[in-house]
């Protein structure tokens, strides 16, 4: 079946660093990808999404290219902040017919000033 | 405008009274989707509606389960006779048409004591 899988945390990292957090799936046709974010005491909220081979998902500063050779949608951002402090989860959904969406188990994030 | 909201957001229950989980999705949204979120995991699907249709149940741990939206907006996730393994975090979710980027709710936290 379909599964993601994520690096797991926490990440550490100082203010204006670089973020990579790493997300690899299998999944049979041609999923779309997601990356949602959940800050402390709120729900999920969509951060970014593709929905083919080779998109560049963007928002805020935060992008994921959608690698089907390497079935990867890592999350990177240049310059992190202490405001981007949250959990993020990768996902997929919406292909091969099947309309139940797969999620990672989240990568916990924290940012020092 | 408004997003998805959850009633109650803290639900404690004692071990085998039942529960109600309230979910008011975004007005118009046809998908409608609950997942059960354990302790630094990520959420797993329970049910997906599509207006009044419960379409996929699947993910319902057991028969104290069940779920409904009879008008096609509003909906409910019961538990019978609550158990210890039931503490988790409910998320409910909504999309526009096809169920590919959802819009989540804050949860709703129950602890069974």
């Amino acid at each position: 079946g379909d599964s993601v899988t994520q690096m797991e945390g926490p990440v550490t990292l100082s203010e204006e660093a670089f973020l990579t957090i790493n997300c690899t799936y299998t999944a049979t046709g041609y999923p779309s990808l997601f990356w949602y974010v959940q800050y402390p005491g709120e729900g999920l909220q969509l951060l970014l999404k593709a929905t083919k081979a080779d998109d560049k998902g963007s928002n805020k500063g935060f992008e994921a290219t959608y690698r089907k050779e390497t079935t990867s949608f890592h999350l990177e951002k240049g310059s992190v902040q202490v405001s981007d402090s949250a959990v993020y989860f990768c996902a997929l959904g919406g292909g091969g017919g099947s309309y139940i969406p797969t999620f990672g188990r989240g990568t916990s994030l924290i940012v020092h000033p | 405008g408004a997003g998805v909201s959850q009633s109650p957001r803290y639900k404690v229950a004692k071990r085998g009274q039942d529960v109600a989980l309230r979910c008011d999705p975004i007005s118009g949204h046809v998908s409608l989707f609950w997942y059960q979120q354990a302790l630094g995991q990520g959420p797993e699907f329970l049910t997906y509606f599509q207006n009044e249709a419960q379409l996929d149940k699947s993910g319902l741990p057991s028969d104290r389960f069940f779920a409904e939206r009879p008008e096609g907006s509003v909906s409910t996730l019961k538990i019978q006779r609550t158990q210890q393994e039931d503490s988790a975090v409910y998320l409910c979710a909504s999309s526009p048409d096809r169920p590919d980027t959802q819009y989540f709710g804050p949860g709703t936290r129950l602890t069974v004591l």
